[in-house]
């Protein structure tokens, strides 16, 4: 089965609202890597964790490897904030490969 | 911050055609990876490659081929395009050392096999 199960498939939000994504790992992985895929089509990197949390702006991700899950909160969230986000994982056997979920298409309105 | 080119941005081929998608990293990274993207999926491992000369098979390699001929390009070849090859194609690298799984991506290339 899927190695990330990635949640919302889709999310809508009013602007000025929050909410949060989730990706769950069926194994132990070693990092976790956040995306946002912009109207151009491109990858735009979020966060990179290892362990812990991280803040920039109006996101905020927490990636906790023992509990196998990560999560994206967005908060005051604007009209830009809207596109099809990814979580993406490395696994712990060494491999240097992500393992990608398959996306939540955020749409953002006013 | 990591700079990962892709040529072409995008491409129209027919049924049996023969493309070449290039990507170019100037991080001196050592891997560097080839997916493809389709709508409500996420980034699929076609091929990948840990150095010159190198290639490893990711999870969807049937009908591609690849070849990373310096430390920073990276190839992925179609010799006889099919239309369910249409897809978005995105190259990247990663340090691969040090413990960091951080990928950087290229901007993508759109394929369209008529």
């Amino acid at each position: 089965g899927d190695q990330v199960e990635q949640s919302p498939s889709a999310l809508s939000l009013h602007e000025g609202t929050g909410s949060a994504l989730r990706c769950n790992f069926t194994t132990t992985m070693r990092a976790v890597q956040w995306f946002r895929k912009n109207s151009r089509g491109s990858l735009i990197n979020l966060f990179y964790l290892a362990s812990g949390t991280k803040e920039n702006g109006r996101l905020k991700s927490a990636f906790d490897s023992k509990e196998r899950y990560s999560t994206l909160h967005i908060r005051d969230a604007q009209l830009e904030d809207s596109g099809t986000y990814f979580c993406a994982a490395g696994a712990s056997s060494g491999s240097w490969q992500l393992i990608f979920g398959s996306g939540t298409q955020l749409t953002v309105m006013p | 911050e990591a700079a990962v080119t892709q040529s072409p941005r995008n491409k129209v081929t027919v049924t049996g055609g023969n493309v070449t998608l290039s990507c170019r990293q100037t991080n001196s990274h050592n891997y560097m990876y080839w997916y493809r993207q389709d709508t409500g999926h996420g980034l699929r491992l076609i091929h990948y490659s840990y150095g010159a000369g190198n290639l490893q098979i990711g999870d969807v390699p049937d009908g591609y081929k690849a070849t990373r001929t310096t430390q920073e390009d990276f190839f992925l070849l179609l010799e006889l395009a099919s239309p369910s090859q249409t897809s978005l194609y995105f190259c990247a690298s990663s340090e691969g050392t040090g413990g960091s799984y951080e990928q950087y991506f290229g901007p993508g290339t759109r394929l369209t096999v008529l």
